[in-house]
């Protein structure tokens, strides 16, 4: 099962930032906290990972808060080709080619 | 560099039926998943292989479902014979075998089945 909770859905305006948050109240010290994203009709594409220091990188930036209970994706300027399911995923520092665990992710609508 | 590839993009049949799904990792990735994914749920791991290995088919339904992986490279994925919960996207991903603690997966279009 999934070790996280996330909305069902969020709407955000084009142009503005899209921040989505997800609970993993229950994750451990050496887990790390990885996004992806499902866009219509395609395949779940790689966003970001992080284990407690914020990351970013060309697609978006992950704030994690300090007791990890918790995390925020930002999309830093929402466009429609980011309408998509986004997927919060924790797994273990030596996952290496382990299978990804997927909720249900948060669907986000990006609306002109 | 190409993506993963997956054949036919859409299928549909009616129960008891027969169907098969192709998939061509990325090249040099020997690792390879198969997902099925259910409207409005996240994609669920059928089975896993590294090369021609299977590593994980604990969620695989082996009364109906098989999969194979010969020459280590590309794979196919059987359901025999189908049942209307089978109706779902078959997602196949692929990664390579190192020794980082993560590799990306990558994932194919999926195909669309339809069991009628």
């Amino acid at each position: 099962d999934a070790k996280t909770t996330q909305p069902p859905s969020m709407d955000c305006a084009e142009g503005r930032a899209a921040n989505l948050p997800c609970n993993h109240s229950t994750i451990s010290g050496n887990e790390y906290v990885y996004w992806y994203r499902q866009i219509h009709s395609q395949g779940p594409q790689y966003i970001i990972h992080g284990l407690k220091n914020n990351e970013t990188n060309e697609m978006a930036s992950l704030i994690i808060t300090e007791d990890r209970k918790s995390s925020t994706l930002i999309l830093p300027h929402a466009t429609l080709r980011d309408t998509a399911v986004y997927y919060c995923i924790v797994r273990g520092p030596h996952s290496g080619n382990t299978p990804l665990v997927f909720g249900k992710g948060t669907r986000l609508s990006v609306i002109a | 560099e190409a993506g993963v590839a997956q054949s036919p993009r859409y299928k549909i049949i009616e129960k008891r039926q027969s169907v098969a799904f192709w998939c061509n990792p990325i090249s040099g990735h020997a690792t390879l998943y198969w997902y099925q994914q259910i409207l409005g749920q996240g994609p669920k791991l059928l089975i896993q292989f590294q090369n021609n290995g299977v590593v994980d088919d604990s969620q695989l339904p082996k009364d109906r479902f098989s999969a194979e992986r010969l020459k280590g490279v590309d794979s196919t994925l059987k359901i025999q014979p189908a049942k209307l919960e089978d109706s779902a996207v078959y997602l196949c991903a692929s990664s390579r075998l190192s020794g980082s603690f993560y590799n990306e997966q990558f994932f194919g279009p999926g195909t669309r089945l339809t069991v009628l």
